[in-house]
C-alpha cells in the first residue's frame, strides 16, 4: 500500500491555467505539506496543515491555494499557471507537526510543466 | 537553522562502508540532525537522525562528534539502490519543517 500519493504524476498544461494537484496519506498522520523542488534540484517547503489547518505558509503566491477536506487529503490547487511553476511538487506528512523524531513521509512527485 | 556543508559528490564501491560527512558549525543545544536521501524521481525518504549520541538503524548509523560541529552518516554495506543525493539537515526539535540544502550526491559503482 502507497503511504502517500499524489495525482497526477505528470502535469503539462498551458500559461494561464487552472490546475490541481492531490495528495492522500493512509498513514493517519494528523499534519501534511506541500514541498517545491526547483529546476536546481533544491527543494523549499510551501505550506503545512495540521488537522485540516493551515499552519504554515512560506510566502507562497496566492495563486496557490491548499485545501485540506479532511486529515489525510492536502490538494494543491494553482491558478493562473506560470512558466516559473514548472517543477516537482512534493507531498508529505507526519504524526505530528514536530518534536524528537518526528519524521516525515514523501509521496513520489507530481512533475509539472508549464508551456 | 543552523546551515550545513556537505561535499558536493562521492563515489563509493558497492559492498564498502560509505561514508557521509556533514558540517554544522554553528549547530546549537535543541537542534537534531537529520539525514534524508532522494532517489532518482522520488520522493525524499527519512534515514536516521541524531542529538548527540551516536544512532544506528536498519538503513545507516550516524556519528556525531563530541563538539557537534560534525557528522557522518554511515551506510555500512553500499548497494546500487542506494545511489542518491543524500541531504543533512539541522533541525530545532520543534520546529514543523525540513530546510533542504544541496546534499551530496553519492553514486555506488559496481
Amino acid at each position: 500500500d502507497t503511504a502517500v500519493s499524489q495525482t497526477p504524476k505528470y502535469l503539462v498544461t498551458q500559461m494561464g491555467n487552472d490546475k490541481s494537484i492531490k495528495c492522500e496519506q493512509n498513514l493517519g498522520h494528523d499534519t501534511m505539506y506541500w514541498y517545491k523542488q526547483d529546476s536546481k534540484k533544491f527543494l523549499k517547503i510551501m505550506f503545512s496543515y495540521n488537522n485540516k489547518e493551515l499552519i504554515i505558509n512560506e510566502t507562497v503566491p496566492n495563486r496557490f491555494s491548499p485545501k485540506s477536506p479532511d486529515k489525510a487529503h492536502l490538494n494543491l490547487h494553482i491558478n493562473s499557471l506560470e512558466l516559473g511553476d514548472s517543477a516537482v511538487y512534493f507531498c508529505a506528512s507526519s504524526q505530528d507537526m514536530a518534536g524528537v523524531g518526528e519524521t516525515q513521509y514523501f509521496g513520489p512527485g507530481t512533475r509539472l510543466l508549464v508551456l | 537553522d543552523a546551515k550545513t556543508t556537505q561535499p558536493t559528490s562521492m563515489d563509493c564501491a558497492e559492498g564498502r562502508a560509505a561514508n557521509l560527512p556533514c558540517n554544522h558549525s554553528t549547530i546549537s543545544g535543541n537542534e537534531y540532525v537529520y539525514w534524508y536521501r532522494q532517489i532518482h524521481s522520488q520522493g525524499p525518504q527519512y534515514i536516521i537522525h541524531g542529538l548527540k549520541n551516536n544512532e544506528t538503524n536498519e538503513m545507516a548509523s550516524l556519528i556525531i562528534t563530541e563538539d557537534r560541529k560534525s557528522s557522518t552518516l554511515i551506510l555500512p554495506h553500499a548497494t546500487l539502490r542506494d545511489t542518491a543525493v543524500y541531504y543533512c539537515i539541522v533541525r530545532v526539535v520543534d520546529d514543523y519543517k525540513l530546510s533542504f540544502g544541496a546534499g551530496t550526491t553519492v553514486t555506488v559503482r559496481a
